[in-house]
Parts: C-alpha cells; structure tokens; sequence
C-alpha cells in the first residue's frame, strides 16, 4: 500500500484566491510527522510546514496551513491568498517509527497560479 | 548560512563512464540521504546514512554507491551510468533522531545528463 498519496496530478488557482492540496497517508504507527515540501522549477525542495501526530492543533506558517484529520488520516495543505510565486510541485511526506529514519514522499501536486 | 551544498549542479556524462557527485553540509546533522528525481515524479530515496551507519534501499541497483568519509560530506557514485540513471539527484540532511519533527534539508541538487 501506499504510505502517501496525493490523488492531485495538477491543480489550477486564481491569484489571490485560496486553494487546497489533498494528502492521504497510511501508517500503523501511532508517533509520525507529516511534512509539506514545495519544488520550483529550478528543483530545490523547500520545506514548508510539519505536523506532528501528536498535535491537538493545526500547524500554520503565513500562507500555509495543515488541514490535519488524524481520523481519516489526511493531511491537507491550505495555501491562502496565492501569488504567482506559488507556482511549484508539492510534495507531501511522512517520516514514522522505528528510529524516524525514512521519508515517505506522495507522487506531487503540480500548482499552477493564473494571473 | 548553514546549508545543504551540492556540486556540480549539472553533470553530463557518457553511457558506462563512473561519475560522482558530491554533497557537503555545515548543519552538522548526523542524517544524509540521496534521493534519486526523475521528471515528474517523487524523489526515490536511495540510501542514507546515520553517522557511519549505511542504510541501503532493497531496491537500490548495485551500480549506486555511496561514501560518507565524515559528518560534513557524503557522495554518490555510479559505477556505470545508463540512460535510465538520467535524473536528478537530491541530498538531504536531517537532524538527530528519533524525532518525527525533524525536517529533511535538502540541497539544490545536481541535474544527471547521460549520453
């Protein structure tokens, strides 16, 4: 099964307005850490935002924030206001027991911001 | 800045000739990884290291190696380059485990061309 999946190939948004990228996951382990990375052309992996699965809230960092619903193991990311800039790849992973070692990376959300 | 280093940032090689590619770090963190990107897909870890600790993928060919003569610097090295190696290729850090917040840094990667 996969650990990440992400059923976005690729979205559309208008500038300004809000937009999400849905994540689901799989895991049996009760300790893990979702995390949302953004890849621009040029191919850096940015890392945006982490949520733990112990966190009684929903992480946010500025424009982003995590739509964490432990229940139905997802973990969406809302990004507000969108710019131009935001116009990357979007990577969501999961790094679990034992150890925390390994990154499990979803096939990506490719964003496209319209003017 | 403490940072991820990757060089060269683009490397050509021919089919079947070794080529290595080098990743250096002045976050001091005990984890490395390499992570093998083909166009538009996830990054495929390869193998990491924790410490001196080697930990390959099941899946990873033979022709992938890796070095990690000390904490700062890590590199690939593919014995025999084929035209299915073509890709790019990420290093990334992360921190001392086990902690499931520990973000992976990544570098800007190095772009593999085979002829």
């Amino acid at each position: 099964a996969q650990k990440i999946t992400q059923t976005q190939p690729g979205m559309f948004v208008q500038e300004k307005e809000a937009v999400t990228l849905d994540c689901t996951y799989d895991t049996s382990d009760p300790s893990y850490g979702l995390f949302w990375y953004k890849q621009p052309s040029s191919g850096e992996m940015i890392f945006l935002i982490y949520q733990g699965s112990y966190d009684q809230q929903n992480a946010t960092e500025g424009r982003y924030s995590l739509n964490f619903q432990k229940a139905r193991k997802s973990a969406n990311l809302v990004i507000s206001a969108s710019q131009l800039g935001d116009s990357a790849m979007y990577f969501c992973a999961m790094r679990e027991g034992p150890g925390f070692n390994k990154f499990y990376f979803g096939s990506g959300t490719k964003l496209n911001v319209k003017p | 800045d403490a940072m991820v280093i990757q060089n060269p940032r683009y490397q050509v090689t021919q089919f079947g000739k070794p080529v290595t590619l080098s990743c250096s770090q002045t976050l001091n963190h005990n984890v490395m990884y390499w992570y093998q990107q083909k166009s538009s897909q996830a990054p495929k870890l390869l193998f990491h290291y924790y410490d001196k600790d080697f930990n390959n993928e099941a899946d990873t060919p033979d022709n992938f190696q890796s070095r990690r003569p000390n904490t700062s610097f890590c590199f690939l090295d593919i014995r025999s380059p084929g035209l299915g190696d073509a890709a790019m290729y990420l290093c990334a850090t992360s921190r001392d485990l086990p902690a499931s917040y520990n973000e992976q840094f990544f570098g800007p990667g190095t772009r593999l061309t085979v002829l």
